[in-house]
């Protein structure tokens, strides 16, 4: 079945890093590719999307690119804050999949120093 | 705007203890869905609705049961709490189609003893 894999956590930075958090995915056709974050004690929101392939998705400094060819969809930031420390969850809705379920990856937590 | 509300925030049960959580959206959205989040394992799909009436199972669904009650509110109930089920657990609502943002609730915390 479709599943989302990406990076084990957790990663630390420092602040002005350069940030990348690795996703794969397993899907059939063409799926709806997410990035959520979790800010500490709240729930999921949603960073950014990307809908069909070579599509970049970008909001706060994130971007990512649908990458098609090697199944990817990786988060990254070009200059890390302290703010951004959260857990980062990447998910797809299966091809054809309107109504249906919404697949997350196990989360990669981010901690930022000053 | 309240988006998606979940009651209660926080619970504490006893085995065997039973419970209904509570989930309500305000986005005129079709799609519904519980999660429970615990460390190392990410998000779990326990139950979903695609529409006002229907439900599914997800990837964890024992030991739970669901309610659509409407198009804004869905329930779900742990008839007989057991310690493996100390999670947090998440409502989410979405609109129609694949590439629609889900909207989550502030989680519950529960624990069950």
């Amino acid at each position: 079945g479709d599943s989302v894999t990406q990076m084990e956590g957790p990663v630390t930075l420092s602040e002005e890093a350069f940030l990348t958090i690795n996703c794969t995915y397993t899907a059939t056709g063409y799926p709806s590719l997410f990035w959520y974050v979790q800010y500490p004690g709240e729930g999921l929101q949603l960073l950014l999307k990307a809908t069909k392939a070579d599509d970049k998705g970008s909001n706060k400094g994130f971007e990512a690119t649908y990458r098609k060819e090697t199944t990817s969809f990786h988060l990254e930031k070009g200059s890390v804050q302290v703010s951004d420390s959260a857990v980062y969850f990447c998910a797809l809705t299966p091809y054809g999949g309107s109504q249906g379920n919404l697949i997350f990856g196990k989360g990669t937590k981010l901690s930022v120093k000053p | 705007n309240a988006g998606v509300t979940q009651t209660p925030k926080f619970q504490v049960l006893k085995t065997g203890q039973s419970m209904t959580l509570q989930c309500a959206q305000d986005m005129n959205h079709n799609s519904m869905y519980w999660y429970r989040q615990d460390p190392g394992m990410g998000l779990r799909l326990i139950y979903y609705s695609a529409s006002e009436g229907t439900t599914d199972k997800g990837e964890v669904p024992n030991g739970y049961n669901v309610s659509r009650l409407n198009k804004r509110e869905f329930s779900l109930r742990l008839e007989s709490a057991a310690p493996s089920q100390t999670s947090v657990y998440f409502c989410a609502s979405r609109g129609r189609g694949a590439n629609t943002e889900a909207f989550f609730g502030q989680g519950t915390r529960l624990t069950v003893v």
